[in-house]
């Protein structure tokens, strides 16, 4: 497709189980960005894939959340023993490169509701 | 922390230019100013960036000062369709864009 695409557009679970998001990029984008935006917030940072380097993590909330991504394919956010204040949109970005001379265009975004 | 300082909201009439401000007197040298904005429900739509020249895409326009201390967007004819959050970034070395609570525009009729 032309755009960054997310799947599931919406998740209704309970609490304590296990959600896990899907991120397909814009093809030949190298760089993968997760953001989370809780109601009425703005957005926040969680994790950033380039290429086979290793993933900036340091937007991660606890160890609770991780992500994966194989080369410049697709990547997954799993969200473990899910809390209700894990409720929010889980946004995908990608772009051509690193660097910040490169926009990042965005996925529709997992609206995610926890029981 | 977001870099950016803008109002909380704006109106525009429709047809007529909308001009949105941002402040980011912390700037540094090699940090690039970036606009996207956030229809409702939606996710971000990137508009334009620039570092220090003036900038304009189909979209907007982006006029930054020469200190690089402020800069603002331009959209030419506002129609219904901009309403919208619109957020101003400084994006630096990180990759990571750091959102700030934005100008929410009205554009009305």
């Amino acid at each position: 497709g032309a755009g960054v695409s997310q799947s599931p557009s919406n998740k209704v679970t309970e609490k304590g189980k296990d959600v896990e998001l899907r991120c397909d990029p814009i093809s030949g984008h190298t760089a993968l960005y997760w953001y989370r935006q809780r109601l009425g917030q703005g957005l926040e940072f969680l994790i950033y894939f380039q290429g086979n380097s290793a993933p900036d993590k340091s937007g991660l909330p606890s160890d609770r959340f991780s992500a994966e991504r194989t080369g410049e394919s697709v990547s997954t956010l799993t969200i473990q023993r899910t809390q209700q204040e894990d409720s929010a949109v889980y946004l995908c970005a990608t772009s051509r490169a690193s660097g910040p001379y490169n926009e990042q265009f965005f996925g529709p975004g997992t609206r995610l509701t926890v029981l | 922390d977001a870099k950016t300082t803008q109002p909380p909201s704006m109106d525009c009439a429709e047809g007529r230019a909308a001009n949105l401000p941002c402040n980011h007197s912390t700037i540094s040298g090699n940090e690039y100013v970036y606009w996207y904005r956030q229809i409702h429900s939606q996710g971000p739509q990137y508009i334009i960036h620039g570092l220090k020249n003036n900038e304009t895409n189909e979209m907007a326009s982006l006029i930054i000062t020469e200190d690089r201390k402020s800069s603002t967007l331009i959209l030419p004819h506002a129609t219904l369709r901009d309403t919208a959050v619109y957020y101003c970034i400084v994006r630096d070395y990180t990759d990571k864009l750091i959102f700030g609570t934005g100008t929410r525009l009205q554009v009305f009729p």
